[in-house]
């Protein structure tokens, strides 16, 4: 079975730019999350969509951060503009209907300079 | 807000020994406890996990134990080997919604 991917796995960019990175959910898997994990912390979770609906965005920066899962199956997290402070990797997971259990991808290290 | 302590943030160990890692939670509604292992440049991989209705689970080498009343549980690995070595993270979870704890760098020395 293939895993939770991710691109691309590595981004520099300069603050003020816009990035945009893409997730593809392991296949079945009905729930998909965006975190963000800064260094030296656990994973945070921005967004939880269930098919191409919102679960939970509670902790979504809005003004700058948005997702995308239109045919709730990938996904795409951008930044618009991004700071110094929104370098951090950007991790995807997916689950199945019902199940708790969360599969994450390899991540996205983002730096902004 | 819910949050997660976990404690060492750091554990050298000597290769055989066992290693321990503790997690505290606060939200009474979780009742599902993942933990997580991640390797330099990987996501997070999961090792084991316990739902609140079981106090503990074995799988080899590695075991967690849960204790409700305290909003304690913990991690035990034995007979550490070095390709052990990573960060690994507790979560709590309620319906769904992880709420990791902030990581302990797990050092098997050789």
């Amino acid at each position: 079975e293939a895993g939770v991917a991710q691109s691309p796995r590595y981004k520099i960019i300069e603050k003020r730019q816009s990035v945009a990175f893409w997730c593809n959910p392991i296949s079945g898997h009905a729930t998909l999350y965006w975190y963000q994990q800064i260094l030296g912390q656990g994973p945070k979770l921005l967004i939880q969509f269930q098919n191409n609906g919102v679960v939970d965005d509670s902790q979504l920066p809005k003004d700058r951060f948005s997702a995308e899962r239109l045919k709730g199956v990938d996904s795409t997290l951008k930044i618009q503009p991004a700071k110094l402070e929104d370098s951090a990797v950007y991790l995807c997971a997916s689950s199945s209907l019902g199940v708790e259990e969360q599969f994450f991808g390899p991540g996205t290290r983002l730096t902004v300079l | 807000g819910e949050n997660v302590e976990q404690h060492p943030s750091t554990l050298s160990v000597q290769e055989g020994d066992s290693a321990v890692i503790k997690c505290t939670y606060s939200d009474s509604a979780s009742n599902y406890f993942p933990w997580y292992k991640q390797e330099l440049g990987k996501g997070p991989q999961l090792i084991i996990d316990i739902r609140s209705n079981v106090g503990e689970k074995k799988d080899q080498r590695i075991a967690v134990t849960l204790n409700k009343t305290a909003k304690h549980f913990s991690l035990h690995i034995t007979e550490t080997q070095p390709e052990d070595s990573a960060v690994y993270f507790c979560a709590a979870a309620g319906t769904y919604k992880y709420i990791f704890g902030t990581g302990t760098r797990l050092k098997v020395l050789a």
